[in-house]
């Protein structure tokens, strides 16, 4: 299982493009990595997902350099209701579901 | 996509009773099924995985006979918390793995409260 290491937090203005990194030195090469939004007292949401170069969806976009070694959320133009913790995970990717821990996570303060 | 309901979402229990949380995968089929405990500003804690059909495995540290659980379905996962103490007090937390979905799909949580 892939451990992972991101600032814990983060404060930023409503507007602006938020970057958030997380670092997962030992991915293996069947591994995805998966990042989750969390509010309080509510169960994680997933973000976006992604194994190699750039992915993007109506919510977020994720960087993943060639190395796969680390991984960059990227949140354009947040807004107040963006304010959450956001985990980056890196579960196995093959063999069945192998369980997933959680980190820190980063708390994202989002400033009006 | 993938959903997966959890209920109750609150619940208030006195000592020493037990309370039964339920998770569901609602549109595919949960192989596996993950418990989590979170207590306030600390991140999530898995306490348990478990298979359709076989006995669950408890991370170190979780007692098996305090939290009991079941996944004798492909879309019914339940935690039993036998007989609850305060310091049982957390939000718990499900997560549904299988076919259809991005992996891993949370329910919304339980916050439960022993008095």
């Amino acid at each position: 299982l892939a451990k992972t290491t991101q600032p814990i937090s983060m404060d930023s203005y409503e507007g602006q493009e938020v970057n958030i990194t997380c670092s997962h030195n030992n991915i293996a090469t069947n591994d995805y990595i998966t990042w989750y939004q969390q509010f309080p007292s509510q169960g994680p949401r997933f973000i976006i997902q992604g194994y190699k170069t750039k992915v993007t969806n109506e919510v977020a976009s994720l960087f993943i350099p060639a190395d796969r070694k680390s991984s960059t959320l990227s949140l354009p133009r947040v807004s107040l209701s963006d304010t959450a913790v956001y985990y980056c995970l890196v579960p196995r990717g093959s063999g069945g579901y192998q369980k997933v821990t959680f980190g820190i996570g980063t708390k994202l303060q989002v400033i009006p | 996509g993938a959903v997966v309901s959890q209920h109750p979402s609150r619940v208030i229990c006195k000592s020493g009773t037990s309370v039964k949380i339920e998770c569901r995968s609602l549109d595919f089929q949960a192989t596996t099924m993950f418990w989590y405990r979170q207590f306030p500003k600390q991140s999530l804690m898995l306490m348990a995985t478990s298979n359709e059909g076989s006995k669950a495995t408890y991370e170190q540290g979780v007692e098996k006979d305090k939290f009991l659980i079941n996944h004798a379905s492909l879309t019914l996962s339940t935690l039993t918390v036998t007989s609850a103490h305060p310091e049982d007090s957390s939000f718990y937390i499900c997560s549904a793995a299988g076919t259809g979905g991005y992996g891993y799909t949370f329910g919304s949580g339980t916050r439960l409260t022993v008095v």
